[in-house]
């Protein structure tokens, strides 16, 4: 099946910093999505972004399918950004229902 | 616009019982997936259901069941628990029929298995 690496697997910064989340895939994609998992184990959905970019306030997204990557861009950190941030793939050659399969995650704290 | 909802949000069992985990999905969506995270993974698709009948399955064991039902809602049950099936089970509405669209997610059953 396809893998998803992550990476940093843990990230620290302190509060105003930006920060990049890569996301590296191993075979063509038609969906992919990034997710924000907040202390309570919620997922949030942030992008739905097979390829292109895309923005949403202090985030942004970019995914260059023919390279199988994605980067999750956050600006101006605040605390409330902290948790762990998901990227999941489906790929072509999957075919049919084979669901999103998910990254082991970026762990980013945000310090005041 | 109604999201995600599942229940109950804990639940402690002991090994060898069964367990009943329920879904409604967001208001417009027909499609429901079911997804287990164990602590410090990534979560692993379960299934999929899509007009009433599983159309996507992952590497779990038929002791994994489901259902959806006519107003989209689903539950997932789990027969014969084992210690380790104690996770977090997420479930996803979307409207992506017999394929896998822009999933949304619900806040999740924590399941304890003793």
């Amino acid at each position: 099946g396809i893998q998803v690496e992550q990476s940093p697997p843990d990230l620290i910064l302190q509060e105003g910093a930006n920060s990049t989340l890569r996301c590296n895939f191993s075979d063509s994609v038609n969906n992919l999505q990034w997710f924000h998992q907040n202390p309570w184990g919620q997922l949030i959905n942030l992008f739905y972004i097979p390829s292109g970019t895309k923005q949403n306030g202090r985030l942004s997204a970019t995914t260059v399918a023919t390279e199988r990557y994605s980067l999750l861009y956050i600006s101006s950190s605040q605390t409330t950004d902290s948790g762990v941030y998901f990227c999941a793939v489906v790929s072509y050659s999957g075919g049919g229902a084979d669901g999103l399969t998910f990254g082991k995650g970026t762990h980013l704290i945000i310090q005041p | 616009e109604t999201g995600v909802t599942q229940s109950p949000t804990h639940l402690i069992k002991t090994r060898g019982q069964q367990v009943t985990l329920r879904c409604s999905s967001q208001s417009g969506h027909n499609t429901v997936s079911w997804y287990q995270q164990a602590l410090g993974q990534g979560p692993q698709f379960i299934f999929q259901y899509y007009r009433e009948e599983e159309n996507g399955r992952g590497n779990f064991p038929p002791r994994f069941s489901g259902l959806q039902f006519p107003n989209y809602s689903s539950e997932l049950n789990v027969n014969a628990l084992e210690l380790d099936d104690s996770a977090l089970y997420l479930c996803a509405s979307s409207l992506a029929g017999m394929g896998v669209g822009e999933l949304f997610f619900g806040e999740g059953s924590r399941l304890t298995v003793l």
